[in-house]
């Protein structure tokens, strides 16, 4: 199975601070069709994970500006700009690419 | 608006069978993927498998050979059968729509304890 592996575990964030988490994989993520699957979610306390961003940069509908991705190879990263007190929760990559997919172990972020 | 609902036991005995059945409202169960994934409490998301609308399935190795999931176009529901459940089956149950581009629709969740 690809590992996938976020850093670091936990952020603690002032508000209106910007905040990056980091996310490895241990094998390329590049699909037979040229695509890259890598996604981002954002769990808040006691609900269901939320996707963020799909295939490394793109936000879904309704996700706020201030959440952006990026990242090639095996490295990826979920920017916020300015961190607002919704942004609590633990944030997991995912990637689709090679099955069986997988998450990391997720990043916990709370304010400051 | 696209919704989910999961509804099942939340408890089952150790050994037996788990079945938990999610129901697709406000949309099409046509045309898409339907997966469970599953958080053990306090852990990380673990995604089961899928079945797409054509009948398509795929699981996860680590649950193969115990795993089943199944599509009820007419009803608008897809269904997940665990066999020979341990105490390390216990976690937060998902249904979601989606496959390589992760979940846009996620149900709320339920929980499942294996304990005698």
């Amino acid at each position: 199975d690809v590992v996938m592996t976020q850093s670091p575990l936990s952020l603690s964030v002032t508000l209106g601070q910007p905040a990056s988490i980091s996310c490895r994989s241990s094998r390329g993520l590049v699909y037979s069709d040229g695509n890259i699957f890598l996604n981002w979610f954002h769990q808040r306390p006691g609900q269901s994970p939320r996707r963020l961003i799909y295939m490394i940069s793109n936000r879904d509908s309704g996700v706020p500006d201030r959440f952006s991705g990026s990242g090639s190879g095996t490295d990826f990263t979920l920017h916020i700009s300015r961190v607002e007190a919704e942004d609590v929760g633990v944030y997991y990559c995912m990637q689709g690419t090679h099955w069986p997919w997988t998450f990391g172990q997720g990043t916990k972020v709370d304010i400051k | 608006q696209v919704q989910l609902q999961e509804s099942g036991p939340g408890l089952v005995k150790p050994s037996e069978t788990l079945s938990l059945t999610c129901t697709v409202s406000g949309g099409s169960i046509s045309g898409y993927y339907w997966s469970w994934i599953r958080q053990p409490p306090g852990r990380g998301l673990e995604w089961i498998g899928y079945n797409n609308f054509r009948g398509s399935v795929n699981y996860n190795p680590s649950l193969n050979s115990r795993v089943t999931i199944s599509v009820d176009m007419s009803r608008g529901q897809f269904s997940l059968k665990l066999t020979s459940v341990t105490a390390a089956d216990t976690a937060v149950y998902y249904c979601g729509r989606g496959e390589r581009l992760g979940f846009d629709y996620w149900g709320p969740g339920t929980l499942v304890t294996v304990s005698s």
